[in-house]
């Protein structure tokens, strides 16, 4: 079975610094990757997705994760976060072929933007 | 923009009763889902569903659990006999096809008492 594991439950950064949000997976067979952002009191928003191709793959507000497969990663960065970039980041993985979009999900992690 | 709503935002039910968690996903989705996050872990995939019918399901969709599309744009999550550990957030998602963005409404928050 498939899992994904964030590193950090929380990542505190003060406005205009860069971020990494780390992210690691293990799977037996191919995936696809996303990451989900979640503002408070809103739903999941997708940031962006790899399938295939580049593995730098980049998404809405700035952000850019790069997929290395021979270290299972799929790290999100943005060189320069804002307050609004405040809220819970969650990586996911879906099985290639897998006809049902069962996504398996992280434990998130909590960007925590300072002034 | 067109978005999934949920309702209601926020249930509390006594054990043992049934409850019935309501998604209007995005008008030309074909394919929706139930997700749920249990307080301080991830967020777990239930159910698919699609052409009218469970297209995939995890190990927590028991028996217990069942989803319709009772009258071509309503979702809706069915629990028969709410349990303490059925208490969570749940998510209803829809996509217009598998590996495209699935978009998540707001979640309802079931509180089993």
């Amino acid at each position: 079975a498939q899992s994904v594991t964030q590193l950090d439950s929380q990542v505190p950064v003060f406005e205009e610094a860069p971020v990494e949000l780390r992210c690691n997976y293990s799977s037996s067979v191919s995936v696809y990757l996303f990451w989900y952002v979640q503002y408070p009191n809103q739903g999941l928003q997708l940031l962006l997705k790899y399938l295939s191709g580049s593995t730098l793959v980049k998404g809405i507000n700035g952000f850019e994760a790069e997929f290395n497969k021979s270290q299972t990663s799929f790290h999100l960065r943005k060189p320069s976060v804002h307050i609004s970039d405040t809220a819970e980041y969650f990586c996911a993985v879906e099985l290639v072929n897998n006809a049902g979009n069962m996504l398996t999900f992280g434990g998130g992690t909590r960007l925590m933007v300072k002034p | 923009e067109p978005e999934v709503t949920q309702t209601p935002s926020h249930q509390v039910t006594q054990m043992g009763q049934e409850v019935i968690l309501r998604c209007v996903p995005i008008s030309n989705h074909l394919y929706f889902y139930w997700y749920r996050q249990i307080l301080g872990q991830k967020v777990e995939f239930l159910v698919s569903f699609y052409n009218n019918e469970i297209s995939e399901k995890s190990e927590i969709f028991d028996d217990q659990f069942s989803v319709e599309r009772p009258d071509g744009s309503n979702f809706t999550l069915k629990i028969r006999s709410t349990k303490l550990e059925d208490s969570a957030m749940y998510f209803c998602a829809s996509s217009e096809r598998p590996y495209t963005e699935a978009f998540f409404g707001q979640g309802t928050r079931l509180t089993v008492v």
